[in-house]
């Protein structure tokens, strides 16, 4: 167990629609990254907050956005949603922006299907 | 773009075996290069890391080789167990955000009993 929670698990969804993903990091850990694993792909990073600040950007959708609330929690929101939006979505987290280590520790992912 | 290209795909490799995962890297920035493993249904999970001051790191049965002038690096798992079987990526960052990684597209690993 990592530590870092990711509800929900499984999300079915119909195109044009706008979902919510959440993310609980390791207790004390103050970044968060959102990562999406299309099938039989890598994980493309799309976004990082630290201590509630967005830090990094990667390659991440105008129709996507993200935040980090006071309590470290993060939410991935993706709206109008498009079929080629089914993956797996992570979160990670790490203890600081992952200079020392870099060192990630991931959810178990939240699988978005759109239909 | 900045990428890190990953191979083979897929590995079957029988008990007892030699498992080679290869990966190559285009940005010369990259100064952090962990692996992970991943179980189906289950996260990512660091399995060892590597910076380019050093030419091999070893863990256990799993040993990274870099070679910073290819810029290559690999991952080599001695006397493969089936428990092994799982998906691996290798990934690349600079360690000023380490976090911020650009991931292989993983190899999805089976060995025979």
């Amino acid at each position: 167990d990592s530590g870092v929670t990711q509800t929900p698990k499984h999300l079915i969804t119909a195109t044009g629609q706008r979902v919510t993903l959440r993310c609980s990091p390791r207790s004390g850990d103050l970044s968060v990254y959102w990562y999406q694993q299309s099938l039989d792909q890598g994980l493309q990073f799309l976004i990082q907050y630290y201590n509630g600040e967005e830090r990094a950007k990667g390659n991440i959708l105008e129709r996507f956005s993200a935040q980090q609330f006071p309590d470290l929690h993060s939410e991935l929101n993706l709206s109008s949603l498009e079929l080629g939006d089914s993956a797996l979505y992570f979160c990670a987290s790490s203890a600081q922006q992952g200079i020392i280590t870099g060192e990630l520790f991931f959810g178990e992912g939240s699988r978005l299907t759109v239909l | 773009q900045q990428q890190v290209k990953q191979s083979p795909q897929s590995l079957i490799v029988q008990k007892g075996g030699i498992s080679i995962i290869n990966c190559a890297y285009e940005n010369t920035a990259f100064d952090y290069f962990p692996w992970y493993q991943q179980f189906p249904g289950k996260g990512p999970a660091l399995l060892i890391a590597i910076r380019p001051d050093v030419s091999e790191k070893k863990e256990g049965r799993f040993t990274i080789s870099f070679n910073k002038s290819a810029k290559q690096f690999s991952l080599h798992i001695m006397d493969s167990q089936p428990g092994d079987s799982a998906t691996y990526f290798c990934a690349a960052s600079i360690s000023t955000n380490a976090g911020k990684s650009t991931f292989g597209d993983g190899t999805t690993l089976t060995v025979k009993p």
